[in-house]
């Protein structure tokens, strides 16, 4: 069974500060990892993806993630917040054998001016 | 393309009715998905196919039927609808296995 996990429910940073959503996942092959935003009454849109290659992942909006194999791990970042990124983020992982996603509970992202 | 559409927007149903929600892609894309995200909580996936004809089971399909006639349409049935079925249903679709999910703009369902 595959399962992603997101730490924290809220992250709060102020504008210009970097900032860091934290996912974590279980598989038992090969993953495959997403970002996702989801801004209010709006369907998901998606941010970036890791299916192999090099472990760092660059996305829309200036976000960038960093698949780490060891930890288990795809945190989402970004050098410098905008208030404009204030929005509910999903992680999800699949598996490359498989057809699904499973999502994770989300983290809401605070940015303050 | 319009991409994913999904009607209708909002919709408030009385316990035991029931209905569907309409789903279609332009995309061409073989693998289409039924969501729902209950207040602040992760999506569940409720049913998916891969392909005409085909479809299977995610991990809430209690109470929900689909179908897959058309590449195009991936409609959700809701019969004898309960307030444990409020909640908003998101349809996504997708070419490929490991490719990206594109997701539509949601319908909120409230049943009273």
């Amino acid at each position: 069974a595959q399962s992603v996990a997101q730490p924290e429910d809220q992250v709060n940073v102020a504008e210009g500060n970097p900032l860091t959503v934290k996912c974590t996942y279980s598989v038992s092959g090969n993953p495959y990892l997403f970002w996702y935003v989801q801004y209010p009454n709006r369907g998901l849109q998606f941010l970036l993806k890791y299916i192999s290659g090099d472990n760092l992942v660059k996305g829309s909006y200036g976000f960038e993630a960093e698949f780490n194999k060891s930890q288990t791990s795809f945190h989402l970042k970004k050098p410098s917040a905008l208030v404009s990124d204030s929005a509910l983020y999903f992680c999800a992982v699949g598996e490359n054998a498989g057809n699904m996603l499973t999502f994770g509970g989300g983290t809401r992202l605070m940015v303050k001016p | 393309n319009a991409g994913v559409t999904q009607t209708p927007k909002f919709r408030i149903l009385k316990i035991g009715q029931s209905m569907t929600l309409q789903c279609t892609q332009d995309m061409n894309h073989n693998y289409m998905y039924w969501y729902r995200q209950d207040p602040g909580m992760g999506l569940k996936l409720i049913y998916y196919s891969v392909g005409a004809g085909i479809t299977d089971k995610g991990e809430v399909p209690n109470g929900y039927n689909v179908s897959r006639s058309t590449t195009e349409d991936f409609p959700l049935r809701l019969e004898l609808a309960a307030p444990s079925q409020t909640s908003v249903y998101f349809c996504a679709s997708r070419t490929f296995r490991l490719e990206t999910q594109y997701f539509g703009p949601g319908t909120r369902l409230l049943v009273l």
